[in-house]
């Protein structure tokens, strides 16, 4: 089965500073690799996707980036936070049987 | 494209009472359905899922949900709600070749003992 770490569970940056969350895949390989963002009454918002190493799309115009660097691993960034960038996000890696496996968060406050 | 419907943001229910969390989809072919549970600051987790074959399926908890193509909707059940079913519950649809899944906004259900 498919593991998903995401690091680091919460994070509290001013506004105009830059970000970097990183998850990381063990048990499976050339996974399809998803971040979402949820805010409250809004349910999850897809980010983007990556279905190989460097291949990215995004969803939704914004001031986020992705990028994968190597096979397991998935990195969201922003040169500088705004306000609205926060919420919660999550990484999530396709599974057999189109099921998803998420990873556990993170809480980005921007103040 | 697909999307999901989910009504009633917040869904209030009293310890031993049924649960009922409806989910209508709408989708150009057959679709997958799937229900997510996801408790405080925590990732989402797998209750259920329908891809093909049996069109009620039983998940985790004691939950399950019936699959049914001429309503387009994809209900959950439980019998008797448990103090620890509260919880943010997610319906999800996606289609075979897609590998995308669209999620509706969530029901927060809460246990009234």
């Amino acid at each position: 089965s498919q593991t998903i770490h995401q690091w680091p569970a919460t994070l509290v940056q001013p506004v105009g500073s830059p970000l970097s969350l990183e998850c990381t895949v063990e048990g499976t390989s050339n996974p399809n690799l998803y971040w979402y963002r949820q805010a409250a009454g809004r349910g999850l918002q897809l980010l983007f996707y990556s279905v190989g190493i460097g291949q990215i799309s995004s969803e939704v115009p914004q001031n986020l980036s992705a990028s994968r660097p190597q096979d397991r691993q998935f990195i969201l960034s922003s040169k500088k936070l705004l306000l609205s960038d926060s919420g919660f996000y999550l990484c999530a890696c396709l599974s057999g049987s189109y099921g998803y496996t998420f990873g556990s968060g993170t809480r980005l406050t921007v103040v | 494209a697909q999307s999901v419907t989910q009504l009633g943001s917040h869904v209030s229910v009293s310890e031993g009472a049924l649960v009922l969390l409806r989910c209508n989809y709408s989708s150009s072919v057959p679709p997958y359905l799937f229900w997510y549970v996801q408790y405080p600051n925590q990732g989402l987790q797998l209750l259920l899922k329908y891809t093909t074959g049996a069109t009620l399926v039983k998940g985790i908890n004691g939950f399950e949900a019936e699959f049914k193509k001429s309503e387009t909707s994809f209900h959950l059940t439980k019998p008797s709600a448990h103090m620890s079913d509260a919880a943010e519950y997610f319906c999800a649809v996606s289609r075979y070749g897609n590998n995308r899944l669209a999620f509706g906004k969530g029901n927060q259900v809460v246990v009234i003992p």
